[in-house]
């Protein structure tokens, strides 16, 4: 079935660090990708996505490119605030599991000043 | 802006009590999810309704697990005889199913806790 393998957590970083949180995925046809951020004490929010392979996706200065060669989905950012520390988690949906999101297990980040 | 309400927020109670959990979608989205998310891990897709229409069903979800959508709007979600191990967040999300209308709205989710 559709499966999503995330980097391990905490990642902790200083502010304006560059980031990178690592995502791959296995899943069969074609599926949409998406990063959701989970900020302390607060739901699910989407943060980008993208559908199909070489689409960019991008919001707040966040980016993830779909790269169907390497079934990855990294998210990236070039300068960290303390504000983006939160649980980020890679998702997929439309491969094999049809509608439904197919989540990892997320990556916790924590900016330090 | 009216996204997607859960109620209630947190919900303790007994082992063997039954507990009813409510989500109201976006207004005009036609697809409703329910997931199950457990400390450190993500989201586990437990049931969706397109309109009032449950098409698909996880095998996490038991047969003491029941969801409805009676009227296409609003969802239930009841666990009878609560275990232990059904403590965790149940989190609801909408969704329009148009051409590329592929992005979940979530809600704030409620906190179960069997004791």
């Amino acid at each position: 079935g559709d499966s999503v393998t995330q980097m391990e957590g905490p990642v902790t970083l200083s502010e304006e660090a560059f980031l990178t949180i690592n995502c791959t995925y296995t899943a069969t046809g074609y599926p949409s990708l998406f990063w959701y951020v989970q900020y302390p004490g607060e739901g699910l929010q989407l943060l980008l996505k993208a559908t199909k392979a070489d689409d960019k996706g991008s919001n707040k200065g966040f980016e993830a490119t779909y790269r169907k060669e390497t079934t990855s989905f990294h998210l990236e950012k070039g300068s960290v605030q303390v504000s983006d520390s939160a649980v980020y988690f890679c998702a997929l949906s439309g491969g094999g599991g049809g509608n439904k999101l197919t989540f990892g297990t997320g990556t916790q980040l924590k900016v330090e000043l | 802006d009216t996204g997607v309400s859960q109620d209630p927020r947190h919900k303790i109670t007994k082992r063997g009590q039954n507990v009813t959990f409510r989500c109201d979608p976006i207004s005009e989205h036609n697809r409703l999810y329910w997931y199950r998310q457990t400390l450190g891990q993500g989201p586990e897709f437990l049931t969706y309704f397109q309109n009032e229409a449950q098409l698909e069903k996880s095998r996490l979800l038991s047969d003491r697990f029941s969801a409805e959508r009676p009227k296409g709007s609003f969802s239930t979600l009841e666990i009878q005889r609560t275990e232990q191990g059904d403590s965790a967040m149940y989190l609801c999300a909408s969704s329009l199913m148009l051409a590329g209308g592929l992005e979940q709205y979530f809600g704030p989710g409620t906190r179960l806790t069997v004791t």
